[in-house]
């Protein structure tokens, strides 16, 4: 099956600053999403991003399919941002592998 | 509020009982999804349900019963668990979008087996 590698797996940031979260597969992919997980262990959908990039306000992400690996740009970082990303992949049906997951801490 | 509730939030039950998890979505889609997701480890599919129908199941235990009546409610009837199976199950419902499902999850249902 694919392996999904996430990097780095914990950072800390002061409020503010900016950060670029990777994730890389091992496989193609051609379902590509990227989650963040809030203290209390909701999941919100922020990008489905087989490729290229998109930006959602502060959020952007960027898909390199042909090196199998995707960023998710937070610029501006602030405490709500806190929680866990997870990036997950997918070649067809319903499965998707899930990373392990980038745990962020803003600090004020 | 993703569109897609779970309840109950919290559950705690002994190794004998039999007790049920509860997903609903609003928002139309056609597959629902249970995960599981325990310390430490990255989420797992347990089961897929497209138009009631499952089309997933990925070697779950029998103990784990999962129901789908319509394309809007989905059931996780839980009996004779290990306290290994404590885990918060994230229900979640999907779109296609160019072929590709886009997950939406609800909050969870966070599970101790004692």
């Amino acid at each position: 099956g694919i392996q999904v590698e996430q990097s780095p797996p914990d950072l800390i940031l002061q409020e503010g600053a900016n950060s670029t979260l990777r994730c890389n597969f091992s496989d193609s992919v051609n379902n590509l999403q990227w989650f963040h997980q809030n203290p209390w262990g909701q999941l919100i959908n922020l990008f489905y991003i087989p490729s290229g990039t998109k930006q959602n306000g502060r959020l952007s992400a960027t898909t390199v399919a042909t090196e199998r690996y995707s960023l998710l740009y937070i610029s501006s970082s602030q405490t709500t941002d806190s929680g866990v990303y997870f990036c997950a992949g997918g070649a067809g049906s319903y499965q998707l592998t899930f990373g392990k997951g980038t745990k962020l801490s803003v600090i004020p | 509020e993703t569109g897609v509730t779970q309840t109950p939030r919290h559950l705690v039950m002994g190794m004998t009982n039999k007790k049920s998890l509860k997903c609903e979505q609003h928002l139309g889609h056609n597959a629902m999804y249970w995960y599981k997701q325990s310390a430490k480890k990255p989420l797992e599919l347990m089961f897929v349900y497209n138009f009631k129908e499952q089309t997933e199941n990925n070697s779950v235990p029998s103990r784990f019963s999962p129901e789908c009546p319509n394309s809007s409610h989905l059931f996780l009837h839980l009996h004779t668990l290990q306290p290994e199976d404590s885990a918060l199950y994230l229900c979640a419902s999907s779109r296609p979008v160019s072929g590709a499902n886009v997950l939406t999850f609800g909050a969870g249902s966070r599970l101790t087996v004692l």
